[in-house]
């Protein structure tokens, strides 16, 4: 499987801008990098998701470099509720593989 | 439009035993996963279903099995319970096969309780 790798976890504080990096090989060529997000006790909820380059919705960028071994998931304006588990996932060349995920502590 | 649906939510079982949870995905979804999750050990991919038929599977061991139905609902099924397997029991369903442009939408989890 397709292994990936984040930071176990990150603090910040409300208003600030967040970066999460996840690095990835073994990625296969056709496949696209998706971002959850995890409350306690709840299924995680898609972030959002991409291939190559920049991609942005209301809630998150994600950065992918031209060799796509790394994304970074950017959220801008952090607030309390953010604080939450990320994971992002990859296809490897054997199937579908989560990284451990970052825990994002947000202060006040 | 309904979400991902998992029953039970709740599940307490003994060892030796055997359990078989299901999921049904949104509706027009044919494609459902199933992930393990534990504290320490994050998500864990256990096996991908489409049209009935196994795409893929995780590194787990034969006591961890599982079926697709017609209507793409999906059962897995754990038999001679260990104590290891505790945990939340994630199942995702999604328009195709795993990532790709095909994203992957939770249910809420069963939590397993083996005593």
């Amino acid at each position: 499987l397709a292994k990936t790798t984040q930071p176990i976890s990150m603090d910040s504080y409300e208003g600030q801008e967040v970066n999460i990096t996840c690095s990835h090989n073994n990625i296969a060529t056709n496949d696209y990098i998706t971002w959850y997000q995890q409350f306690p006790s709840q299924g995680p909820r898609f972030i959002i998701q991409g291939y190559k380059t920049k991609v942005t919705n209301e809630v998150a960028s994600l950065f992918i470099p031209a060799d796509r071994k790394s994304s970074t998931l950017s959220l801008p304006r952090v607030s309390l509720s953010d604080t939450a588990v990320y994971y992002c996932l990859v296809r490897g060349a054997d199937g579908l593989t989560f990284g451990k995920g970052t825990h994002l502590i947000i202060q006040p | 439009k309904a979400g991902v649906t998992q029953t039970p939510r709740y599940l307490i079982k003994t060892r030796g035993q055997q359990v078989t949870l299901s999921c049904s995905p949104i509706s027009g979804h044919r494609s459902v996963s199933w992930y393990q999750q534990t504290p320490g050990q994050g998500l864990q991919f256990l096996f991908e279903y489409f049209s009935e038929t196994q795409r893929n599977k995780g590194n787990f061991p034969g006591r961890f099995s599982g079926r697709q139905f017609s209507n793409s609902r999906s059962e897995m099924n754990v038999s001679t319970l260990e104590l290891g397997d505790s945990a939340l029991y994630l199942c995702a369903s999604s328009l195709g096969l795993g990532t790709g442009e095909n994203t992957q939408y939770f249910g809420p989890g069963t939590r397993l309780t083996v005593l």
